[in-house]
């Protein structure tokens, strides 16, 4: 099993560009979540989906969309980068719909935005 | 709003020391999880605390929960190199469909 998988590895992008961050997870996870992590921030959830089909603000959702495409993919879409942007993005799953059970995290995603 | 405040931010040893890194909230958790991240790397699960006043040990890694279920320790003895990387507890509000809020981490480095 390859876990959690994040697509791509590294970005550069110039504010105003769009872009879209893949997320896949092989364990059949119910639950799946995206972060950001910024120094001396900890993490930082953007969005989060429980369940198939269904997906929630987190804590700084503002500049983001999200798809859950089906049980396997969660996506991150910036659709107007901006500086602020610039961050380490992590794709995580777990198996419960809902926040009680381990979370498994992907390698993650580093952006820098112009 | 929930926040999990911990302490410190950064925390470095001699190789041998020990290290304890805290986790305070002011209202009560349903339970609290923590991670370790490598530097370069993702956050990695170590273990997970509900019951009030419950301790785990894995090998030197020592896990607390207060008996209020508002704080929690993790204790590493005699901390190796391979200890190095940063700390994060999680904190769950409101049962599983609440909100799992992260700490900030304690960032560890140890001298060998």
């Amino acid at each position: 099993n390859a876990g959690v998988t994040q697509t791509p590895k590294f970005q550069v992008l110039k504010t105003g560009q769009s872009m879209t961050l893949q997320c896949a997870q092989d364990m059949n996870h119910n639950s799946m979540y995206w972060y950001r992590q910024d120094p001396g921030m900890g993490l930082r959830l953007i969005y989060y989906s429980a369940s198939e089909g269904t997906t929630d603000k987190g804590e700084v959702p503002n500049g983001y969309n999200v798809s859950r495409l089906n049980k396997r993919e969660f996506s991150l879409r910036l659709e107007s980068a901006a500086p602020s942007q610039t961050s380490v993005y992590f794709c995580a799953s777990s198996e419960a719909s809902g926040f009680g059970e381990t979370q498994y995290f992907g390698p993650g995603t580093r952006l820098l935005v112009l | 709003g929930q926040q999990v405040m911990q302490i410190p931010q950064y925390q470095h040893v001699q190789e041998g020391e020990d290290f304890t890194t805290y986790c305070n909230s002011s209202t009560t958790l349903s339970n609290i999880q923590w991670y370790k991240q490598r530097p370069g790397g993702h956050p990695v699960f170590l273990i997970q605390l509900v019951k009030s006043g419950e301790v785990k040990k894995q090998k030197r890694l020592t896990f607390q929960f207060g008996e209020a279920k508002k704080n929690s320790s993790l204790h590493i003895t005699a901390t190796q190199t391979t200890d190095v990387g940063t700390y994060f507890c999680a904190g769950l509000y409101g049962g599983s469909q609440g909100n799992l809020i992260f700490g900030k981490g304690t960032k560890l480095s140890v001298k060998p």
